[in-house]
């Protein structure tokens, strides 16, 4: 489909594991956008893309969150040392251009569940 | 922590009835956006307000911006089983528009 994809839709892993989660924007849209929601909560931003490099990753909780966009489009979002509290739904989204004022319109993925036992 | 304030949590109401869903802010927004979210989906986006006083229509809805742009509301008429849904408003801060998304308002429409 034409839409935002993230893979993969569960994640299930114990405490202290690593894992990857993978975001496929819409195919042109330079921006792209990572998002945490918790049960009972909107989204919380997290790191916002331009192109390859990172614009802002003033959202990411601590030093196990990282994540890359090496190409410009495919994204990866990595956490070390997972915490029974990194348990939520992680959300990717894109948009064609960053514009300022917040405008542009953002398509989100349908999210990964990441739940650590 | 989230700088907008969502009410209700939770409304239930029966087909045909109004409703009103208020996001409330003491931050200045550049613009604020309403967004619907259904179970194992992503936020989808309704509107997008960006001048205080602000009104628009979509349909059913309809939507305002404070005339501050610290507050919104959306009002939903002759609602109907298909506007059940999880609410969500947004607001973007700085220079490239970082939403900052409220907690949500769950809304259930019974036939």
């Amino acid at each position: 489909g034409a839409g935002v994809s993230q893979t993969p839709s569960n994640k299930v892993t114990e405490k202290g594991k690593y894992v990857e989660l993978r975001c496929d924007p819409i195919s042109g849209h330079t921006a792209l956008y990572w998002y945490r929601q918790s049960l009972g909560q909107g989204p919380e931003f997290l790191i916002y893309f331009q192109g390859t490099g990172a614009a802002d990753d003033s959202g990411l909780p601590n030093d196990r969150f990282f994540a890359v966009r090496p190409e410009g489009s495919v994204s990866t979002l990595k956490i070390q040392r997972t915490e029974r509290g990194d348990s939520a739904v992680y959300l990717c989204a894109s948009s064609r251009t960053p514009r300022g004022g917040g405008t542009d319109t953002q398509y989100f993925g349908p999210g990964t569940r990441l739940t650590v036992l | 922590t989230q700088l907008l304030e969502q009410s209700p949590q939770f409304l239930s109401i029966q087909e045909g009835e109004n409703l009103t869903v208020y996001c409330n802010s003491s931050s200045v927004f550049s613009s604020l956006q309403w967004y619907r979210q259904e179970p194992g989906e992503g936020p989808v986006l309704l509107v997008t307000v960006v001048t205080g006083g602000e009104v628009k229509k979509l349909k059913r809805l309809t939507f305002q911006f404070g005339d501050a742009r610290k507050d919104s509301s959306l009002h939903i008429t002759a609602a109907q089983p298909g506007d059940t849904g999880l609410y969500l408003c947004a607001g973007a801060l700085g220079s490239w528009g970082k939403l900052q998304f409220g907690a949500g308002t769950q809304v259930v429409v019974t036939p």
